[in-house]
């Protein structure tokens, strides 16, 4: 259980383009999902956090125009960085807290991460 | 400014003795404490939550949270080369639900 999925794994594309990454829960409903950027050596930056059916919660310094997060239904959230730069190139990666259909009582505090994409932008 | 501190290591240990991988944090009010595994150019995976002072086991894993001195410690005996990884603590103080990561403490663990 607690499976948390993210396509693509990797892309590659031009600068000014935009990228749309899909985060899903297979088998609970997240009542919250959060997004990561890891840039190489160093640890998780929250970068929002958001919740199913209202706008999301930017962290500080954290373009909100340029971080787009739909939360369109409890099983998916998607991240589109708009007009990428090479900048923006990093490890993006989300999770998801545990909701509906856990079980047990702690399921409800853990975050379960999703596998992570890999954006570069050239 | 809340904060969650792990020393970076590397802690290298040989095959088959105790790693013990240690974690501080600043804010008192904190409830939930979580340590995660991060292979190299791989997401963190959830191994362990603890909410309570004490110990809690799980398999060659034991959490340790020690409140009052705001401090968390994760133990794996008879640890494996497949172990090494970075282990990162979390902390969770608030409502919202949001973690705060430390810098992680990167284990290697000799054959």
């Amino acid at each position: 259980g607690a499976v948390v999925s993210q396509h693509p794994s990797r892309v590659i594309c031009k600068s000014g383009t935009s990228v749309k990454i899909e985060c899903r829960s297979l088998d609970f409903q997240a009542t919250t999902m959060f997004w990561y950027r890891q840039f190489p050596k160093q640890s998780l930056m929250l970068m929002a956090t958001s919740n199913e059916g209202s706008k999301a919660t930017y962290e500080q310094g954290v373009e909100k125009d340029k971080f787009l997060i739909n939360h369109a239904s409890l099983t998916l959230s998607t991240l589109t960085v708009t007009s990428a730069h090479p900048e923006d190139s990093s490890f993006y990666i989300c999770s998801a807290r545990g909701g509906i259909g856990g079980g047990l009582t702690e399921f409800y505090n853990e975050q379960f991460f999703g596998p992570g994409t890999r954006l570069t932008v050239l | 400014q809340k904060e969650v501190e792990q020393n970076s290591g590397p802690l290298s240990v040989p095959e088959g003795a105790i790693a013990s991988l240690n974690c501080t944090y600043s804010d008192r009010v904190s409830q939930s404490f979580f340590w995660y595994r991060q292979y190299s150019g791989k997401s963190p995976e959830l191994i362990m939550s603890i909410y309570s002072n004490g110990d809690k086991e799980d398999g060659r894993f034991t959490a340790q949270l020690n409140k009052a001195s705001q401090y968390v410690s994760l133990l794996i005996r008879d640890s494996q080369p497949s172990d090494s990884a970075t282990y990162l603590c979390a902390v969770r103080g608030d409502s919202s639900y949001k973690l705060i990561f430390g810098s992680g403490t990167r284990l290697l663990v000799r054959p």
